[in-house]
């Protein structure tokens, strides 16, 4: 089964500091897609950045960037400079063979002032 | 504005009725996608389409129906057969490919009195 886990349920850090947010997820397939979303209180899922496995070059997009290890299926979101608005629920996705996303449950995090 | 709306935003609902979820998008995506989200959870899928007239259950479709009838328009009714219908409920749509992010709206919250 294709599955996503999300080890870190909750974190929190001051603003301005870097956080990781862990992934690992399970696929037999050799090219696919991982996406990460962020979900604020507004409850609006946003796409945060995109990576696609069949490049090794790991995705960035401004503060957010990701450690895509292929062989260990790891799909880490790494913030840099977090800012209050980053406070967030996160969901780690992959699309199958059916172009359907799984989901992970979701790392809730806080950004304390 | 390309997008995607839902309506109504609070829906009530009592015991033993059905009711329709609406799903309009206008970014010309070929497919649609009902997910249902309780509290402090991810995802899950009810239903998707990837062309009109044609979708496919989900993992959790008991209870609920769908219809496409027109590439734009993807309405949910929740039927007195769901059990446990208070949930928040988001729709999506994409391309029909991996590559493709999919496009959330701003949600229903859907509340069984």
């Amino acid at each position: 089964a294709q599955t996503v886990t999300q080890s870190q349920p909750e974190m929190s850090v001051q603003e301005a500091e870097t956080v990781t947010l862990s992934c690992t997820y399970d696929t037999s397939e050799s090219n696919y897609y991982l996406f990460w979303y962020k979900q604020p209180p507004s409850r609006q899922m946003i796409l945060v950045i995109r990576q696609e496995a069949y490049k090794q070059q790991n995705a960035t997009e401004n503060r957010f960037s990701v450690n895509f290890q292929k062989a260990a299926k790891s799909f880490s979101l790494k913030i840099s400079d977090s800012q209050l608005g980053d406070t967030a629920m996160y969901f780690c996705a992959f699309t199958d063979s059916n172009y359907q996303l799984i989901w992970g449950a979701g790392t809730k995090l806080i950004i304390k002032p | 504005d390309g997008g995607i709306t839902q309506s109504p935003k609070y829906l009530f609902r009592k015991e033993g009725q059905n009711v329709t979820l609406s799903c309009e998008q206008n970014l010309n995506h070929d497919a649609m996608y009902w997910y249902r989200q309780d509290p402090g959870q991810g995802l899950r899928l009810i239903y998707y389409s990837q062309i009109v007239n044609d979708f496919q259950k989900g993992d959790i479709a008991e209870g609920y129906s769908v219809s496409r009838e027109k590439k734009e328009s993807f309405p949910l009714t929740v039927t007195s057969a769901q059990k446990n219908p208070t949930a928040f409920y988001l729709c999506a749509s994409s391309i029909s490919s991996p590559r493709g992010e999919q496009f959330f709206g701003p949600g229903t919250r859907l509340t069984v009195l």
